[in-house]
């Protein structure tokens, strides 16, 4: 198994350009998470799916940021128009729901500068 | 105004000796417990969980302690490795939420 596979990696933009960031959930996998992470307010959770479903977005910061997931293997998270404090390392992770467990896999990030 | 980033507490250890990294749980709620590794450049990977019906789980060379009482956790990492340099994140969450709450983290330095 691959992962959880994001793109891409680095994103450099100007202030107000559209930025899109994509997830790949490992197969099979019932949830997806999209994380901010940056040194001034750690690891904060976005906003997850379960089945394609939004289930919480109370953690967008605000109306510029938009996530999908159009289906089971794909999701993206959209920051429109960007500015520079959305400068953060964005993480996506994918779990299975198994019973009683919640092990998150992370992928490996998009580091995303907004200058 | 000035920002003021996050300042990691940080552990540093002989190798081969034991670490303990501790964490304070906010919810009195929580009943599940994980501890992620974050190695430079990558994104969080599992290490162990605990139950809160549990006080002590052991992996491999890993121990995760659970104090309620107290809303404390901790992972001790025996026979301390240069591979095991990174940040330490602990997680918390509850049976009728399906999200993790990740606490600061702490960075583990290891050196020969």
């Amino acid at each position: 198994d691959a992962g959880v596979i994001q793109s891409p990696r680095h994103e450099v933009t100007e202030m107000g350009q559209e930025v899109t960031l994509r997830c790949k959930p490992i197969s099979g996998h019932d949830y997806l998470f999209w994380y901010r992470q940056t040194m001034m307010r750690g690891l904060e959770l976005l906003i997850y799916f379960n089945n394609n479903v939004p289930i919480d977005d109370s953690g967008m910061p605000e109306d510029r940021f938009s996530a999908k997931m159009p289906n089971a293997s794909f999701s993206t998270l959209k920051i429109q128009p960007s500015e520079p404090r959305d400068s953060a390392v964005y993480f996506c992770a994918s779990s299975l729901a198994q019973g009683y467990s919640y092990e998150q896999y992370f992928g490996p990030g998009t580091r995303l500068t907004v200058t | 105004g000035e920002s003021v980033g996050l300042h990691l507490p940080t552990l540093s250890v002989q190798e081969g000796d034991n670490s303990i990294i501790n964490c304070a749980y906010s919810n009195s709620a929580s009943d599940y417990f994980i501890w992620y590794k974050q190695e430079s450049g990558k994104g969080p990977q599992f290490i162990i969980d605990i139950r809160s019906n549990m006080d002590k789980r052991q992996g491999q060379r890993v121990t995760v302690l659970l104090n309620k009482t107290v809303k404390h956790l901790s992972l001790q990492i025996a026979a301390t490795q240069p591979g095991d340099s990174a940040v330490y994140f602990c997680a918390e969450t509850s049976y009728n939420t399906d999200k993790l709450i990740f606490g600061t983290g702490t960075r583990l330095q290891v050196f020969p």
